[in-house]
């Protein structure tokens, strides 16, 4: 079985400063690992996903994630912020060899991003 | 515009009056998933479908049914509600069975309230 954790469940954070989201898993299989996020009212969106090769990982929208095999983690991050930041981030995990696209969810960050 | 679309968006009902949520996506996904969202739980998966006429459970199925007969619809039925089931639900699906190869597009929630 494998558990994904996120270790803040909120984050404020200014415009246009850093952002880290953690995200540390547990698994006795390799898997994939991926960032949604979801925006109010809205259903989650693919940020970036890890399968194998460079550990650096680029997304949409300006962030990127670096798998840390050693770790076990696959922090998110973005050197600069916006106000359309503002979401919940999710970090997900699957098996590489799973049936179902049986993603493994942790808890999610909130972000909130003030002016 | 390809989307998948949740009906109702929002639902108040009472414990052990049958309701069923819908879903319907437009892109010709073989796959297709039903998620809860809670506070600090994040996503857990409720059931799956693979194909028409398959599916599965995820790691939550108890109290729920789902019926895939058609490749675009996959209805999730709330038999005898009870109020441990008020939640955020979500559908999803994707083009292929696994994640990595194409990623899930979800539905933009529907809210349920059981009193």
């Amino acid at each position: 079985a494998q558990s994904v954790t996120q270790l803040d469940s909120q984050v404020p954070v200014f415009e246009e400063a850093p952002v880290e989201l953690r995200c540390n898993y547990s698994s006795s299989v390799s898997v994939y690992l991926f960032w949604y996020v979801q925006y109010p009212n809205q259903g989650l969106q693919l940020l970036l996903k890890y399968l194998s090769g460079s550990t650096l990982v680029k997304g949409i929208n300006g962030f990127e994630a670096e798998f840390n095999k050693s770790q076990t983690s696959f922090h998110l991050r973005k050197p600069s912020v916006h106000i359309s930041d503002t979401a919940e981030y999710f970090c997900a995990v699957i098996p590489i060899k799973a049936a179902g696209n049986k993603l493994t969810f942790g808890g999610g960050t909130r972000v909130l991003v003030k002016p | 515009e390809a989307q998948v679309t949740q009906n109702p968006r929002y639902l108040i009902t009472v414990t052990g009056k049958k309701l069923t949520v819908t879903c319907s996506q437009n892109m010709n996904h073989e796959y297709m998933s039903w998620y809860r969202q809670d506070p600090g739980l994040g996503l857990r998966q409720i059931y799956y479908s693979m194909n028409v006429e398959v599916t599965d459970k995820g790691d939550v199925p108890e109290g729920y049914k789902v019926s895939r007969k058609e490749k675009r619809n996959f209805p999730l039925i709330l038999e005898s509600p009870s109020p441990n089931q008020t939640s955020l639900y979500f559908c999803a699906s994707s083009l292929e069975q696994h994640s990595y190869n194409s990623p899930l597009h979800f539905g933009n929630g529907t809210r349920l309230t059981v009193t």
